[in-house]
């Protein structure tokens, strides 16, 4: 089954600064990877996705970037405000034609913005 | 407004006595997902409903079933819980296809006394 690290487990930056947190997946069929933000006992929010077929992503402050040979992927958050603090879980999975099996998370990273 | 709700917000039982925890959805999604999220981890998937096909993950303890009665509402039912039960369950939802994103309901938070 698919297997996703991330890195690091904590970050802390000041407020301003950009944040980067990395995952790798071992699935090389895996086709779909969605970055979601988790506020503490509040449901895991999409902040942006990416498939297969595209290196990169921007929406506003948030970018994501893949590289498929390397299955590897990154989510960038510039110009970092005290919102941006919470955890970040990458995941992935395949989308078939058949059906969706289920998200597999990395471990998540706890942003802290200083300010 | 909430698309994907789940019921109760928060559940007290205790050991060994079943429970169940409800999920609606109001997107017409042809895919409902369990997961099981611990303090401080990732979300866990449990298993999964395409449409009425039901997909379990190898390793989810068959303390846990789940039900989906129709397009809208599915359940999951823990037969006979245990402490390390104790986790908050989230239930997610997605068309299925490609191109198309998980939502997740807030959750219910599970204690085990």
């Amino acid at each position: 089954g698919e297997n996703v690290e991330q890195h690091p487990s904590t970050l802390s930056v000041q407020e301003g600064d950009s944040a980067v947190i990395k995952c790798t997946y071992s699935d090389s069929a895996s086709n779909y990877f969605p970055w979601y933000k988790q506020e503490l006992g509040k449901r895991p929010q999409l902040i942006i996705d990416i498939r297969s077929n595209v290196g990169e992503k921007k929406d506003q402050r948030i970018a994501v970037t893949l590289n498929k040979t390397a299955k590897h992927f990154s989510l960038h958050i510039t110009e970092t405000q005290p919102e941006d603090s919470a955890v970040y879980f990458c995941a992935a999975t395949l989308y078939s034609g058949g059906g969706a099996d289920g998200l597999t998370f990395g471990k998540g990273t706890h942003l802290i913005i200083q300010p | 407004d909430a698309m994907v709700i789940q019921n109760p917000r928060y559940q007290v039982t205790q050991f060994g006595k079943p429970v169940t925890l409800s999920c609606s959805q109001t997107l017409n999604h042809n895919v409902m997902y369990w997961y099981q999220q611990k303090s401080s981890q990732a979300p866990k998937l449990l298993f999964h409903y395409y449409d009425k096909d039901f997909n379990n993950e190898a390793d989810t303890p068959d303390n846990f079933q789940s039900r989906r009665p129709n397009t809208s509402f599915c359940f999951l039912d823990i037969r006979s819980p245990g402490l390390g039960d104790a986790a908050m369950y989230l239930c997610a939802t997605s068309r299925g296809t490609v191109n198309q994103p998980q939502h997740f309901g807030d959750g219910t938070r599970l204690s085990i006394l």
